[in-house]
């Protein structure tokens, strides 16, 4: 079946550090790829997409690209702020079924000051 | 454009009590969701409707749960009897309807099974 694997967390950084939250998916056919994002008492939000190979997600300074040749779609930031202190989710919609989303179990990020 | 609506947003119930949740997703959305998310985990999808039918429900415990979407607008998540492992945040999303379009999530409803 259809799953994503997403690195272990709690991952603590420094303010302007470069973030890398790792996510590999094992799925048929041509999935779309998300990364949502949690904030602290708040409710799950996308971040950004790609829906084919190749294709670079991109919103608040945070990056993705679709590898299917990997099975990839690590997050990046070049620079994380406090504010981006959150529970990341990675996940796969896979084409052909239901768009039901499958997760990934979620990394914690933490940016200290 | 208000956002998916859910309640109640904390619901404390002793085991084998039976509880309701309700969601009203973003108007014009014909697809909702419910997903399950236990503590330490990503959220599990429950049941899948488009406008009124069920689309998918194969990971939904069909013993002690049930759910609807009358009319095909607002939607109830039941459980009956609740179980200690039920305690978790059940998630409710809306989206148009395609593969590709974002799901919107609601603030979620914690469940705690005593």
């Amino acid at each position: 079946g259809n799953s994503v694997t997403q690195m272990e967390g709690p991952v603590t950084l420094s303010e302007e550090a470069f973030l890398t939250i790792n996510c590999t998916y094992t799925a048929t056919g041509y999935p779309s790829l998300f990364w949502y994002v949690q904030y602290p008492g708040e409710g799950l939000q996308l971040l950004l997409k790609a829906t084919k190979a190749d294709d670079k997600g991109s919103n608040k300074g945070f990056e993705a690209t679709y590898r299917k040749e990997t099975t990839s779609f690590h997050l990046e930031k070049g620079s994380v702020q406090v504010s981006d202190s959150a529970v990341y989710f990675c996940a796969l919609s896979a084409q052909g079924g239901s768009e039901k989303l499958v997760f990934g179990k979620g990394t914690k990020l933490t940016v200290n000051p | 454009e208000a956002g998916v609506a859910q309640s109640p947003r904390y619901k404390i119930i002793e085991k084998r009590q039976s509880v309701a949740f309700w969601c009203n997703p973003i108007s014009g959305h014909a697809t909702l969701y419910w997903y399950q998310q236990i503590l330490g985990q990503g959220p599990k999808l429950l049941i899948q409707f488009q406008n009124n039918g069920v689309v998918d429900d194969s990971q939904l415990p069909k013993d002690r749960f049930s759910a609807e979407r009358l009319k095909g607008v607002d939607s109830t998540l039941k459980i009956q009897p609740a179980k200690l492992e039920d305690s978790a945040v059940y998630l409710c999303a809306s989206s148009l309807g395609q593969v590709t379009d974002t799901q919107y999530f609601g603030p979620g409803t914690r469940l705690t099974v005593l």
